[in-house]
């Protein structure tokens, strides 16, 4: 029940196109919902977050789109660029865990 | 405001050692939480501190123990280092910890041979 599944496990997308990354988890005391993304030799950065009272939260060219029902949320990045090549965590929490739980992370690379 | 803070960036120890990291947080946030970063296991957590307490605890060996001062900053330590203790050991600080944005430091990488 603690377990956040994220696919694909890496992504090739050409520049100007739309990287999308899934998640799914279990536990529906989960109600926060981020997304990390990580450079090599570096921490994960806080890209974006969301809680189950929206279904969208957009902030530049990133997007979570987020399913209650289906205990699912993903990651849209629009008119990808080199520079987003990088390592994507999800992850979930919840107000009482004291923790968070992540996926195992995708790997993006964006071709010039 | 001064980010999250972790030293040393780089570690190599001998196997049956001990080390200990440090993790200064951002300024105002309580809860500070340890992160072990590999390749096979991805981030897994190892507990979290709020205002000098230990709230959670993931499921590693009592080899690894923590602690938070009253300013805040954070302290892990691994006691008999084996191989597989090799990782990136991340912090992350967050105003109240789970369900709440958390702030990652660079990371102490640490080596052990």
């Amino acid at each position: 029940q603690q377990q956040v599944k994220q696919s694909p496990q890496s992504l090739i997308v050409q520049k100007g196109g739309i990287s999308i990354i899934n998640c799914a988890y279990e536990n529906t005391a989960f109600d926060y919902f981020p997304w990390y993304q990580q450079f090599p030799g570096k921490g994960p950065a806080l890209l974006i977050a969301i809680r189950p009272d929206v279904s969208e939260k957009k902030e530049g060219r990133f997007t979570i789109s987020f399913n209650k029902s289906a205990k699912q949320f993903s990651l849209h990045i629009m008119d990808s660029q080199p520079g987003d090549s990088a390592t994507y965590f999800c992850a979930a929490s919840g107000s009482g865990t004291y923790k968070y739980i992540f996926g195992t992370g995708t790997r993006l690379k964006v071709l010039a | 405001k001064a980010g999250v803070t972790q030293t040393p960036r780089y570690l190599i120890k001998t196997r049956g050692q001990q080390v200990t990291l440090s993790c200064s947080p951002i300024s105002g946030h309580r809860s500070v939480s340890w992160y072990q970063q590999t390749p096979g296991q991805g981030l897994q957590f190892l507990f979290e501190y709020f205002s000098e307490t230990q709230r959670n605890k993931g499921n590693f060996p009592g080899r690894f123990s923590g602690r938070q001062f009253s300013n805040s900053r954070s302290e892990m330590n691994v006691s008999t280092l084996e191989l597989g203790d090799s990782a990136l050991y991340l912090c992350a600080s967050s105003p109240q910890g789970g369900g709440t944005e958390a702030f990652f430091g660079q990371g102490t990488r640490l080596t052990v041979v």
